[in-house]
């Protein structure tokens, strides 16, 4: 069983559709989450970061972790086509320092927002 | 700046044959990593560096060597070329400790092993 599981997709909605990805872990020592999104053909790029559980909002995007039920979710209102891209979760037990802030990535979910 | 820039962005080698994948950075960080992202797998870590000297494996080291002689230059080496390592190669960068950093992604390399 993988540490963290997302479900690929394909994920298709319409322009101004609410878009909810989601991932689950295994590992409760998990404290450190984070939204990559990655366009064709480019690297990830980091979209949001949270610590432990609760919500971060920053414009359209709303992140939501539920430690208790090892549950992330990422929130895209008003979806655009511009936010057809992989959105990739990530998780760490720590945040850096002499252990690194190793990442362990879900396998990514491919979203297209059709116009 | 430039970022992170990886070449070459496509590569085909033959089964046996070594070769290395450059990755320079210009932002002066200290922490770079090299993973590896393969459909159905996510990205993951095959070593990283938390500064010039300093190298470690990450979860698939096996087959790849590192080397971090400036803080600027993070070659990844493939010492002989298997298909299992064929996949698409990021580079990454980040400022410090801080996971809210986030990292800096190169474009990648596309490496096919026949």
């Amino acid at each position: 069983q993988k540490e963290v599981e997302q479900d690929p997709g394909p994920l298709s909605v319409p322009e101004g559709a609410i878009v909810s990805l989601n991932c689950t872990y295994s590992n409760s020592a998990f404290q450190y989450f984070m939204w990559y999104r990655q366009y064709s053909r480019k690297g990830p790029e980091l979209l949001m970061y949270t610590y432990s559980s609760g919500n971060k909002e920053d414009g359209r995007f709303t992140a939501q972790v539920d430690k208790s039920s090892k549950y992330i979710s990422l929130f895209i209102r008003d979806s655009q086509p511009s936010d057809s891209a992989t959105y990739l979760c990530a998780m760490s037990i720590n945040a850096g320092g002499t252990s690194y802030g190793k990442l362990t990535f879900g396998q990514g979910t491919i979203l297209t927002v059709h116009p | 700046n430039a970022g992170v820039t990886q070449t070459p962005k496509f590569q085909v080698l033959k089964t046996g044959q070594s070769m290395t994948l450059q990755c320079a950075q210009d932002m002066n960080h200290e922490y770079m990593s090299w993973y590896r992202q393969d459909p159905g797998m996510g990205l993951r870590l095959i070593h990283y560096s938390v500064g010039a000297g300093i190298t470690d494996q990450g979860e698939v080291p096996n087959g790849y060597n590192v080397s971090r002689s400036t803080t600027e230059d993070f070659p990844l080496r493939l010492l002989s070329a298997a298909p299992s390592q064929t996949s698409v190669y990021f580079c990454a960068s980040r400022r410090g400790a801080n996971l809210g950093y986030g990292y800096t992604f190169g474009s990648g390399t596309r490496l096919t092993v026949v």
